[in-house]
């Protein structure tokens, strides 16, 4: 069975720092696509990074976000530096989104950037 | 970037309608296109992916269909599980990008 368990989230302050984690399990990780999709509260779904063959990230992110992987941990992370206020969302990690029929996404981790 | 813009934004329905969601995108991309289901609090759910193809668990009540630009996610009888919020995706090409969403609501 396919597993995806985020974490890390948390309350940080404007211009902190937070990394999360993605833990997987229950499929080949290191053949894997693997993203960070993130929704702010009462808004909508937005893309913001993957991590392949190679590696992309949204405008909105680019320059402070940095996406990485351990394959041999079967983990992925997402290393959030300089936070704003408009990042405070939940942060999902997904599995595959270009091979939506192999998908799959975790619960998600919620992260508040507030003073 | 591929801008996804869905329509309706919301829209009320009843038990036993059937619905039409909308989903256009600024460029064609072909039939990379993906439709989530969202409840709050929840992760989203696949539906329908290659535009038209029914995800593995999904009910076939929900189906999807069209190419290049505009697309239609249908619920063909709509019940009560079905309250929720509709999303088009598109997986052409970097970035990925989302429609704005539909909620769907009890009329």
């Amino acid at each position: 069975e396919v597993q995806l368990l985020e974490s890390g989230g948390g309350l940080v302050q404007p211009g902190g720092s937070l990394r999360l984690s993605c833990e997987a399990s229950g499929f080949t990780f290191s053949n894997s696509a693997m993203t960070w999709v993130r929704q702010a509260p009462g808004k909508g779904l937005e893309w913001v990074s993957t991590s392949g063959g190679s590696t992309y990230y949204a405008d909105s992110v680019k320059g402070r976000f940095t996406i990485s992987r351990d394959n041999s941990k079967n983990t992925l992370y997402l290393q959030l530096n300089s936070l704003k206020a408009e990042d405070t969302a939940v942060y999902y990690c997904a599995k595959d989104l270009r091979r939506p029929w192999d998908a799959y996404w975790g619960q998600g981790t919620l992260v508040t950037v507030s003073s | 970037d591929i801008q996804m813009t869905q329509s309706p934004s919301s829209l009320s329905a009843s038990v036993g309608d059937r619905v039409t969601i909308t989903c256009r995108a600024s460029q064609g991309i072909s039939n990379s296109l993906v439709w989530f289901q969202q409840k709050p609090g929840k992760a989203p759910k696949s539906l329908i992916y290659a535009a038209s193809s029914l995800q593995s668990g999904a009910p076939s009540k929900f189906s999807g269909s069209g190419s290049g630009t505009d697309f239609t996610l249908t619920i063909s009888s709509l019940q009560p599980e079905d309250f929720a919020t509709y999303y088009c995706q598109q997986y052409y090409s970097y970035p990925l990008t989302f429609g704005q969403g539909t909620k769907v609501e009890i009329k």
